[in-house]
């Protein structure tokens, strides 16, 4: 089984300042990853797949960039619609699909 | 636009069955593969079974595996979990959720829940 590792757990950020999000692999997913926002009491959105596509109607501040067993998500400015959980998955080497433990972003 | 809705949730004793439905509203499964998830409370969403479009490829979890049985029917827009010998650690909210090849779990329905308590 892939595990994936994402840091940090919880990221403050003040509004319209950049965040970035990591996930690790524990082996190679080559680009076979996706990203998921979540917010309270709602399933997760897809964001981006294939490392860096984003999703139809996912905004470009979001960008996803990585291969192998390094990936990180960007959100180049920060809205306030934007404070979720984020979750990453890689669909490379399955049964089982793995989601990372989250990073959760947060107001500063 | 596909929407997905699930339903069959409760609350049961442990040892009980329960059969999990989802329909889609607005479109159909079309050739997507079809998954089950689930999220306990707190917790990151857990991949819990597969069916491809031609149910040729079935998948499950190791935590299911034996005891969860994915199915579905095209003609009727329907995708089913039937879930045996329910544990408390199966206590989750169970979403269904449509992956195609190549790309992550691209629409989700709103989840049922499923509370296993003695």
């Amino acid at each position: 089984e892939i595990v994936m590792t994402q840091s940090p757990a919880t990221l403050s950020v003040s509004p319209g300042e950049r965040a970035t999000l990591s996930c690790r692999a524990s082996q190679s997913v080559n680009r076979n990853l996706a990203w998921y926002q979540q917010k309270v009491g709602q399933a997760p959105r897809l964001l981006i797949y294939g490392a860096s596509t984003r999703a139809t109607g996912i905004p470009a501040r979001f960008s996803g960039t990585g291969s192998g067993t390094e990936f990180t998500l960007t959100i180049s400015s920060l809205q306030s619609e934007d404070f979720a959980v984020y979750y990453c998955q890689q669909y490379d080497k399955w049964p089982p699909l793995t989601f990372g433990g989250g990073t959760t972003v947060e107001i500063k | 636009e596909v929407q997905l809705v699930e339903s069959g949730g409760g609350l049961v004793q442990p040892g009980s069955s329960l059969r999990l439905y989802c329909t889609t509203s607005g479109g159909t499964f079309g050739d997507s593969g079809m998954h089950w998830l689930r999220q306990a409370p707190g917790k990151g969403p857990e991949w819990v079974s597969g069916i491809s479009w031609n149910n040729v490829f079935i998948n499950y979890g190791d935590s299911v595996k034996g005891r969860f049985t994915v199915s579905r029917d095209n003609a009727k827009n329907s995708l089913y979990l039937q879930m045996d010998s329910l544990t408390t650690e199966d206590t989750a909210l169970y979403y269904c959720a449509s992956r195609r090849e190549g790309q992550g779990f691209g629409i989700w329905g709103r989840g049922t829940m499923v509370s296993v308590s003695p």
